[in-house]
């Protein structure tokens, strides 16, 4: 399995700021998708974040909310821009691994409380 | 429309009895994967049992299995024997096509309650 790492673990923030989320993935994986999940729903695909190059938003999550970088095979950012109240809600990155088509893993979440 | 369906919202067991969460899949590759993760109180996800549209048999992983009805479109989790530490969230969930490159949708999901 994948070691996944999320910093930070959760933040309050102002509106209109904006909050950086990092994943770290102890191993190489080929892909890396950051997903959404507001309060008591169940979880939304942001993105796939592609190694050096854009990430492919899913309908409704453009780039210029939700920058996403994916520096190399292990790393990834997600940028939450311009914050609401709206914006509350855990954040997860998933990864799949090289093991086997039916390996994908989810880092412990990032919980952003938006006031 | 609704790729995945979990109609139950909520669900309560006894202690030691078995429970079948229900889930309902809507594709037309005929190339799948299907999940199932537990979510507890602390919000980390966790996978219990993958099964693969060409697997011929039901997933089984411990106290977990996967009752797999490929021409229903059902993959029900059944856990036997539940303890008060299953008390949390599920999620169904599915990846179309093969390889794995295509990112999990999920249902929306069924809370367990298991009671002592």
């Amino acid at each position: 399995s994948a070691v996944i790492s999320q910093k930070p673990s959760r933040d309050i923030c102002q509106r209109g700021t904006s909050l950086t989320i990092q994943c770290q993935v102890d191993s190489q994986v080929t892909m890396m998708f950051w997903y959404r999940q507001q309060p008591g729903q169940s979880l939304t695909l942001i993105a796939t974040a592609n190694q050096g190059s854009e990430a492919t938003y899913e309908s409704g999550f453009v780039i210029d909310k939700f920058p996403i970088s994916r520096p190399n095979l292990t790393f990834s950012t997600l940028t939450v821009s311009n914050m609401s109240p709206e914006d509350s809600s855990i954040y997860l990155c998933s990864v799949k691994t090289n093991l086997g088509a039916n390996e994908q893993f989810f880092g412990p979440g990032t919980r952003l409380t938006v006031l | 429309a609704q790729k995945i369906t979990q109609t139950q919202p909520g669900m309560f067991v006894q202690e030691k009895e078995a429970v079948t969460l229900d889930c309902t899949y809507d594709t037309s590759d005929p190339s799948y994967g299907l999940f199932w993760y537990k979510q507890p109180s602390s919000g980390e996800m966790i996978f219990l049992i993958y099964q693969g549209s060409y697997d011929q048999q039901n997933a089984t992983e411990g106290r977990y299995s996967l009752n797999f009805q490929k021409a229903r479109k059902s993959a029900n989790l059944v856990i036997s024997a539940s303890q008060l530490g299953d008390s949390a969230m599920y999620f169904c969930a599915m990846r179309e096509g093969w390889g794995g490159n295509t990112p999990l949708v999920f249902g929306k999901g069924t809370r367990l309650s298991v009671i002592a």
